[in-house]
């Protein structure tokens, strides 16, 4: 069956960095582009952007932009999530979701992000 | 951006009740080219991450129990829940993906008396 199996939780200090990872199985991992979304506590889901999994290459949402980096180890069917300079906004769970032109077909379990001095 | 308005922000009803949410987008979300609505509808349990229910506005997810029905077009669209159940219990997004960036509704909290 296809799944999404992110990282584990992360607690980091601020202006430290993170890299989460998302290992897809169960299909062709570059036959379908990978979404971030993130999700502050309590709140709702934002999109951050994707990655095109066949070429690599990324598009932020605006306000992503500068501290965020998608990559992939395409070779082991795996999806990255780096953030730099952490910030106490950046607290959040984040999801990486498998798309197509229908919507997110599959979501990782997503990593618990915390920044706190 | 396309603004996605979605209503009520939460709700409570009692289990066999039947639920209706709305979401409004600030431009069509029509493709003239096939007809279809880009519009998709998720659940997120608690502590769960979001599921895919509803996609292309009407077209149930395998495996969506057939009480879960999605209708609309254009910018109005509505999640119907006939018969809500105790594990019903979810917070519930709309999104559009018929342009960049995708964005969602903020979401309707579902309790169930």
């Amino acid at each position: 069956q296809i799944q999404l199996v992110q990282s584990g939780p992360e607690l980091k200090k601020p202006g430290e960095s993170v890299k989460i990872s998302c290992k897809a199985s169960g299909y062709t991992f570059t036959d379908y582009a990978m979404h971030w979304v993130k999700q502050a506590p309590g709140k709702g889901l934002k999109w951050m952007g994707w990655i095109n999994t066949y070429t690599g290459k990324p598009t932020y949402a605006d306000d992503f932009k500068g501290r965020f980096v998608f990559s992939l180890e395409a070779s082991a069917s795996t999806a990255n999530l780096q953030i730099s300079n952490l910030k106490n906004e950046d607290t959040a769970t984040y999801f990486c979701a498998r798309s197509a032109d229908s919507g997110y077909l599959d979501w990782g379990q997503g990593v618990m992000v915390t920044v706190s001095s | 951006d396309i603004v996605m308005t979605q209503s009520p922000s939460s709700l409570a009803v009692s289990a066999g009740e039947t639920v209706t949410i709305n979401c409004k987008s600030s431009q069509s979300l029509l493709s003239s080219g096939n007809q279809k609505n880009y519009l998709a509808w998720y659940q997120q349990k608690p502590g769960q991450s979001p599921k895919l229910l509803i996609y292309l506005a009407s077209t149930r997810e395998s495996g969506v129990p057939d009480r879960f029905i999605g209708s609309g077009s254009g910018t109005d669209f509505t999640l119907t829940i006939s018969s809500v159940q105790a594990e019903d219990l979810a917070d519930y997004y709309c999104q559009q993906h018929y342009s960049y960036p995708p964005t969602f509704g903020s979401g309707t909290k579902l309790e169930i008396k």
